[in-house]
This record gives structure tokens, C-alpha cells and sequence, in this order.
């Protein structure tokens, strides 16, 4: 099984700033790497899939790199709506999610 | 709209079984993939199973729900099953059903609750 390791667990920042958030995967995933924001009582939200390409209706703000074993999510100028729970979740080999990067104020 | 809503949650006890819905609209059923995945109180998400499109001739599982649940398609029914035995307490969860589009779980339906307890 493909073991997804996202960090840091909780990333505390400012309205504005600039969010970088990890994952990493235990062997290569390609690109099959998905992010998901998660917000308290809601249903996850896909924002990247194929590791880069947004989803329908997901703000340009959003961007994601990587390939392999190493991903990241960036967050440029986080808005007020942007402080959630994402999740990464590799899809090249019975999937697997990430235990999540919490972004709060 | 494209839509997904999951029924058939609720109290089981240890070892019982529940059979779970998710009935769609808004898309074509027959033409995508979909996937069951479920978040345990307070804990992340945790995908445990998919069936491929038109007949799901293919079906992957997680480990720790292989042999104990079946995932399966109705596709006159536009509806998307999971049947749960041997239900354990760590089997507590919101369920989620979602669409596999352009890449994964595109689309989320808003999940129903399984209680696992005696």
C-alpha cells in the first residue's frame, strides 16, 4: 500500500499570506495525486487532480506541482473561506489519502 | 444539478450488517466510475472502495473492508450500493459516495452515518 504523508499537521497563518503545504508519497504515484479541501460539516471539495490541473470552478489561487513521490499545494493570498482541513490522495495504486494539513488562523 | 444523496445509515450492533444508497442525477450513471470513501469521527478521509463504469466489472477494496463489504451498481436505478457485514466499531463513520469524473471523486454527495456500537 502507497503510505501518503502530508506536512506540517497544522499550519497557522494570516489572511493574505502565501500557504505551501506537503505531501509525500511512499513510492512513485506519477502524477495521480489529488488535493482536497475539507471545511467542518462539509463534504470534501476536489480542488487539483493529475497533480496540477484545477478543478471546475477552483480559483486560480489554488496551484499544485510535483510528480513522483513529492507534492505540493499552494495557496497564494489565503482568503478568509481558505481555512479548512486539505487532503492529498494518490490514485495510481489502490487509493490512498493523506492524514490531512490543517490550516487555521 | 449533478447530485449524489446517501441513504441507509444508522445504529447497527457489532457484527450486523447495513446496506447503504447513494442515488444520483444530474449526470449519465452508466458512463462514470464512483467510489464509496468515509471520515470516522474526527479523523481523516479513508477511501475503502470503487466499481468502474457501465457493467463495474472492475472492483477494488481497501483492506480493511475486504470481504466484509460489496460494492455494486444499479445502473437503471441511477444508484450506487454498498452492502456492509461484519460490521466492527472502528466501521463508525460518515459515508460518502462520490463521482469518479475527469479524475478522481470530482463530485461529493453529503454522506450518512454509520454507528457501530452495542
Amino acid at each position: 500500500e502507497t503510505v501518503m504523508t502530508q506536512s506540517p499537521a497544522t499550519l497557522s497563518v494570516s489572511p493574505g499570506e502565501r500557504v505551501t503545504l506537503s505531501c509525500r508519497a511512499s513510492q512513485s504515484v506519477r502524477s495521480n495525486l489529488a488535493w482536497y479541501q475539507q471545511k467542518p460539516g462539509q463534504s470534501p471539495r476536489r480542488l487539483i487532480y493529475g497533480a496540477s490541473t484545477r478543478g471546475t470552478g477552483i480559483p486560480a489561487r489554488f496551484s499544485g506541482s510535483g510528480s513522483g513521490t513529492e507534492f505540493t499545494l499552494t495557496i497564494n493570498s489565503l482568503q478568509p473561506e481558505d481555512f479548512a482541513v486539505y487532503y492529498c490522495l494518490q490514485y495510481n495504486d489502490r487509493w490512498t489519502f493523506g492524514q490531512g494539513t490543517k490550516v487555521e488562523i | 444539478q449533478v447530485q449524489l444523496v446517501e441513504s441507509g445509515g444508522g445504529l447497527v450492533k457489532p457484527g450486523g450488517s447495513l446496506r447503504l444508497s447513494c442515488e444520483v442525477s444530474g449526470f449519465t450513471f452508466t458512463d462514470y466510475y464512483m467510489s464509496w470513501i468515509r471520515q470516522a469521527p474526527g479523523k481523516g478521509l479513508e477511501w475503502i472502495s470503487y466499481i468502474s463504469s457501465s457493467t463495474g466489472r472492475t472492483i477494488h477494496y481497501a483492506d480493511s473492508v475486504k470481504g466484509r463489504f460489496t460494492i455494486s451498481r444499479d445502473n437503471a436505478k441511477n444508484s450506487l450500493y454498498l452492502q456492509m457485514n461484519s460490521l466492527r466499531a472502528e466501521d463508525t463513520a460518515v459515508y460518502f459516495c462520490a463521482r469518479d469524473g475527469e479524475g478522481p471523486m470530482d463530485v461529493w454527495g453529503k454522506g450518512t452515518t454509520v454507528t457501530v456500537s452495542s
